[in-house]
């Protein structure tokens, strides 16, 4: 079993319309979460992280954290031809490692 | 700053063949990583540096691989012998220290193809 676990979609809405992208993890020690959003022939960059259980929100965008049972959500609201991308998931190891996701390919139909 | 700059941006070699990949981190970041990305097994920690130090390399995935950081400003990766299956899309990246709220900045990688 993959310590980090996230459907690679692909992901296609229409303009306007409310994104859930999801994660599972495996290890409950781990307390820290990212999200990084990746373009096509770019590097990854951090979106939001969160540390331990809630919510955490950044205008449009909203990190979700569920220790109990290990999941990992981001919603996009009022979405974007712009936020056509690559969305990883991470969780920060206790090693000093981030262990991704194999990332959810999201396409925001105009 | 300019980044974390990575070269070359495209490398496409025969099997066999020596491959080099160069990275330099952002001024002032003291731990560098190297990362591969393919469809099948998505982004992978490779290995990491701090203070120009190895300190963690099991996910290097044979002894063709290896990686140095003679300095604070550059790093390499190299493969040898290169293989069709080492095809992929290789990052570097690098933070500030290393915790949940250290933000690691990805360079725009090396696609590499082994023919």
């Amino acid at each position: 079993q993959k310590e980090v676990e996230q459907d690679p979609g692909p992901l296609s809405v229409p303009e306007g319309a409310i994104v859930s992208l999801n994660c599972t993890y495996s290890n409950s020690a781990f307390q820290y979460f990212m999200w990084y959003r990746q373009y096509s022939r770019k590097g990854p960059e951090l979106l939001m992280y969160t540390y331990s259980s809630g919510n955490k929100e950044d205008g449009r965008f909203t990190a979700q954290v569920d220790k109990s049972s290990k999941y990992i959500s981001l919603f996009i609201r009022d979405s974007q031809p712009s936020d056509s991308a690559t969305y990883l998931c991470g969780v920060y190891s206790s090693a000093s490692k981030i262990i991704f996701g194999s990332g959810t390919r999201l396409s925001i139909r105009p | 700053d300019a980044g974390v700059i990575q070269s070359p941006r495209h490398e496409v070699t025969e099997m066999g063949q020596e491959v080099t990949l160069r990275c330099k981190p952002i001024s002032g970041h003291d731990y560098l990583f190297w990362y591969r990305q393919t469809m099948m097994r998505g982004l992978e920690l490779l290995i990491y540096f701090n203070n120009n130090v190895p300190i963690d390399d099991s996910g290097m995935p044979e002894d063709r691989f290896s990686a140095k950081m003679p300095n604070a400003s550059f790093s390499t990766l190299k493969i040898q012998p290169s293989e069709p299956r080492d095809s992929a899309v290789y990052f570097c990246a690098s933070s500030f220290g290393t915790s949940g709220t250290n933000e690691q900045f990805f360079g725009p990688g090396t696609r590499l193809t082994v023919l």
